[in-house]
This record gives structure tokens, C-alpha cells and sequence, in this order.
């Protein structure tokens, strides 16, 4: 069956641009997460979806990030004006609810690039 | 700071040889989940642990859980030069929302 996929699966941008990042969850997840994973490093948490509300939007590392999730299914990470320290791989999970021990099943995550 | 914590954060062995990792994290836990990452992919789900499990196997994988010293480690049995991977493990907290992962190990296995 078809798994979590995110698109584009790479992003070049000029500093100052504005990106959107979309991803696709699995159908019926009703969790939808994005992390952010810089070279080398462990995964960052940015926000958390349940259905289309956003309970935990704690990661979100500041006013330049934004998430939103319609129809309880596709989200969209728009970061406004990049900054070179938003270059990184943007992975998003979707899982079947949000009950405690739900798996989460990643996507293949979106490489980005800021100039 | 980052909830789960692996060590080491490399590791090289010989093709056959057992590799252990070792995750620890500090606050209470529901579960704690092992991912594995290739080179330039995106992360797979290897296993999950509940709170009140010790021990899981999946294959050639061994996952124990100690919530009295919060920790976990994961052991690869008979290791292979595909095993090469970055391992990560990630806690879901007893607040909900998020898991929270650490920085993970890389694996090396040599043919």
C-alpha cells in the first residue's frame, strides 16, 4: 500500500524566499507530525497534528514557520523568508491515531537547500 | 534538549559480529520506538517497546527496556553489510503529542 510521501523531494531557494513543503499521509491517519533533521544531527520535533488541529506547535523554531493540515489529511510547512540555517531534510510521520504506542510511519522527507 | 539519547554514536564491526546500541532518556515514558536510516533516506520503523515490556524480538533484532535505569538497548544479531545505517531511538512522553529523538548511532558493518 502507498506510504507517507512528501513533495518536492528537493529544494534549492535564495535566502529570503518563501518554501512550501507538502506531505501526504497515510489514509486514515488522523496523526500527522514534521521533524527536521539537520546533517548529521537526531531528528527535531516541529509540530504535531491531530486531525486538522495543531495541539503541540512547540517545535516550531520561530514566527518564520508555519503548518497547516486540511481535510484531515495533506499538510503543507511553509518557512517565509529562509534563512541558511533552515537548510535541512524536513521528514513528516503520520500514524494511525494519536493513542499512546502508535507507530509512526515516516515519508522519504524533503531536502532543503537555502542559498 | 533531546529526550533520547543513543550511544555510541559510532560503531564499526565485522559482517557476523553482534552490534548493541544503547539508548537512554530522562523523564517518563509510554513507549520508545528504534528507527533505522540509510544514507540519504528516510527513517524506517524497526520496533517498538510499551512501558511495561522488557524484552522484544523481531528477527535478528533484541530490544530490552529498563524504566528503572531509563534505558533501552537494541541488539543486531549475525550482522550484515546491509545493517550499515544510522539507528535512532525516539520516547513518546507521558504527555501527549510528540516523540522525541536522539541524535542516533551510526553502524558500520564491514564485508
Amino acid at each position: 500500500g502507498a506510504g507517507v510521501s512528501q513533495s518536492p523531494s528537493n529544494k534549492v531557494t535564495e535566502k529570503g524566499k518563501d518554501v512550501e513543503l507538502r506531505c501526504d499521509p497515510i489514509s486514515g491517519h488522523t496523526a500527522l507530525y514534521w521533524y527536521r533533521q539537520s546533517l548529521g544531527q537526531g531528528l527535531e520535533f516541529l509540530i504535531y497534528f491531530q486531525g486538522n488541529s495543531a495541539p503541540d506547535k512547540s517545535g516550531l523554531p520561530s514566527d518564520r514557520f508555519s503548518a497547516e493540515r486540511t481535510g484531515g489529511s495533506v499538510s503543507t510547512l511553509t518557512i517565509q523568508r529562509t534563512q541558511q540555517e533552515d537548510s535541512a531534510v524536513y521528514l513528516c510521520a503520520s500514524s494511525l491515531a494519536r493513542r499512546y504506542q502508535e507507530t509512526q510511519y515516516f515519508g522519504p522527507g524533503t531536502r532543503l537547500l537555502v542559498l | 534538549s533531546q529526550q533520547g539519547e543513543e550511544d555510541p554514536q559510532a560503531l564499526s564491526i565485522q559482517e557476523g559480529e553482534n552490534a548493541t546500541m544503547n539508548c537512554s532518556y530522562k523523564t517518563s515514558i509510554n513507549n520508545l520506538q528504534w528507527y533505522r536510516q540509510n544514507s540519504g533516506r528516510g527513517l524506517v520503523h524497526l520496533i517498538l517497546i510499551r512501558s511495561n515490556e522488557r524484552e522484544k524480538h523481531s528477527g535478528r533484532l533484541r530490544v530490552t527496556l529498563d524504566t528503572s535505569k531509563k534505558s533501552s538497548s537494541l541488539l543486531i544479531t549475525a550482522s550484515r553489510a546491509a545493517d550499515t545505517a544510522s539507528y535512532f531511538c525516539a520516547t513518546e512522553g507521558t504527555n501527549a503529542g510528540k516523540s522525541t529523538f536522539g541524535d542516533g548511532t551510526t553502524l558500520t558493518v564491514k564485508p
